[in-house]
């Protein structure tokens, strides 16, 4: 079974900070992963994802995501902090192996990390 | 353009009404989805709708009863609703389900939900 881990409920960083929001994650086979975002009150909304090449992924807004296999990890990170990106972020993974079907292979998502960036 | 609409933002209804909550994409998506989601909690998944057929349904009581009239369109119709029903329902789309290799990697895009409280 796949699951995913965000160890964090809760972070704060200063405005105009580096920020990172951990997640990692279990899958058998190759991993597909996902950053979502939620503003209050809204729905989610994508920011990047892994599927395979270079480790480091560029999203919106200034996000990016390195995968680290060895570490099994899919960190969320950005330069510099805004006061804005204060939001719920959700990892989420799908796990690409062959023998997986239907339920198997939809996104399992993290518990989610409140983010508060601080002025 | 990665829009999905949900209409109605919000909804109250009793333990005895019968409602519909609404999704459109015009994305040409080929698979669509509920979810719900309670405060602060990741989104369940309910129902998968590939190319207008039910896919998955994750055990949902038939209270919550999903239709798919079109490749644009997902309906939830709601009747009979218990008070622990209240949540954010979202839908979202992708341009196809998840079944084969070439799917896993696809996006989901979500809409910005319909927050549904029962009395």
């Amino acid at each position: 079974a796949q699951s995913v881990a965000q160890p964090e409920d809760q972070v704060n960083v200063a405005e105009g900070n580096p920020l990172t929001v951990k997640c990692t994650y279990s899958v058998s086979g190759n991993p597909y992963l996902f950053w979502y975002v939620q503003y209050p009150n809204r729905g989610l909304q994508f920011l990047l994802k892994y599927i395979t090449g270079d480790n480091l992924v560029k999203g919106s807004y200034g996000f990016e995501a390195e995968f680290n296999k060895s570490q099994t990890s899919f960190h969320l990170k950005k330069p510099s902090a805004l006061v804005s990106d204060s939001a719920l972020y959700f990892c989420a993974v799908r796990g690409g192996t062959s023998i997986s079907s239907g339920s198997a292979r939809q996104l399992t998502f993290g518990s989610g990390t409140q983010l508060t960036v601080v002025p | 353009d990665t829009e999905v609409t949900q209409t109605p933002k919000h909804l109250v209804m009793g333990m005895t009404n019968k409602k519909s909550l609404k999704c459109e994409q015009h994305m040409g998506h080929r698979a669509m989805y509920w979810y719900k989601q309670k405060a602060k909690k990741p989104p369940e998944l309910m129902f998968v709708y590939s190319y207008e057929k039910l896919s998955i349904n994750e055990s949902v009581p038939s209270r919550f009863s999903p239709e798919c009239p079109n490749s644009s369109l997902l309906n939830l119709h709601l009747h009979a609703l218990q008070p622990e029903d209240s949540a954010l329902y979202l839908c979202a789309s992708s341009r196809t389900a998840a079944w084969g290799l070439a799917g896993v990697g696809e996006t989901q895009y979500f809409g910005p939900g319909t927050r549904l409280l029962v009395l």
